[in-house]
């Protein structure tokens, strides 16, 4: 069984492009979750999809939107890059919505923002 | 609102020695809790999880914890540390707010060194 992959691993960019991050989520799950964990905390949650559907919103600006596909991977798209976005973005895949299933993790997108 | 405070953001033990990391969170409704490592580099990975089910839970390499509502706590231990348990541990709640939102809220962190 293959767990949830993240490509690229690592990205460099510069402040104002754009860039967009992907996942393919683990066999059998239709919900993807998104993290950004900025150096020395703990992952923030972003947003989730499920079945296609944004589900749920953290606190981040519009600018950071998502999709989910007919497949269930999903993308993590940023415009207008800011220094602080420089973070390792964390996706997570679940089996479904309900509250005690767990979210395995990819090992995530180191973006720098220069 | 949940939240989840780890006490202590970084623990040195000796190998051999007895691990104890913090956690207490605050929610307004029972949760449901979650310990996962990361390892340098990497991303995060389930140890173990409480679902109401039973107060002590057992996770993967040796390590479990227990829940405790009337302090709030959902302390991680293990009796034995290795040097493979070097590590970032966080605790995370998770409850739904409205029905529609089911994230992770997640600690700060705490960093386990293992001393030989």
């Amino acid at each position: 069984e293959t767990g949830v992959t993240q490509s690229p691993t690592h990205l460099i960019k510069t402040r104002g492009q754009q860039v967009t991050l992907r996942c393919s989520s683990q066999s059998g799950h239709n919900t993807v979750s998104w993290y950004q964990q900025a150096l020395g905390q703990g992952p923030q949650f972003i947003f989730q999809y499920y079945r296609e559907e944004e589900n749920g919103r953290g606190n981040f600006p519009p600018r950071f939107s998502g999709l989910q596909f007919p497949n269930y991977s999903s993308e993590l798209n940023v415009n207008a890059l800011e220094l602080d976005d420089s973070a390792l973005y964390l996706c997570a895949s679940s089996p479904g919505l309900a509250e005690g299933e767990t979210q395995y993790f990819g090992p995530g997108t180191r973006l720098l923002v220069l | 609102a949940q939240s989840v405070t780890q006490l202590g953001s970084h623990v040195s033990v000796s190998e051999g020695a007895l691990v104890l990391l913090r956690c207490n969170y605050s929610s307004s409704v029972p949760p449901y809790l979650f310990w996962y490592v990361q390892y340098p580099n990497q991303g995060l990975q389930l140890l173990l999880k409480y679902t109401s089910a039973a107060t002590l839970v057992k996770g993967i390499n040796g390590f479990e914890a227990e829940f405790k509502k009337s302090e709030t706590s959902f302390h991680l231990t293990k009796p034995s540390a290795h040097m493979s348990d070097a590590a970032e541990y966080f605790c995370a709640v998770r409850r739904g707010s409205g029905g529609s939102n089911y994230k992770l809220t997640f600690g700060k962190g705490t960093l386990l060194t293992v001393n030989p």
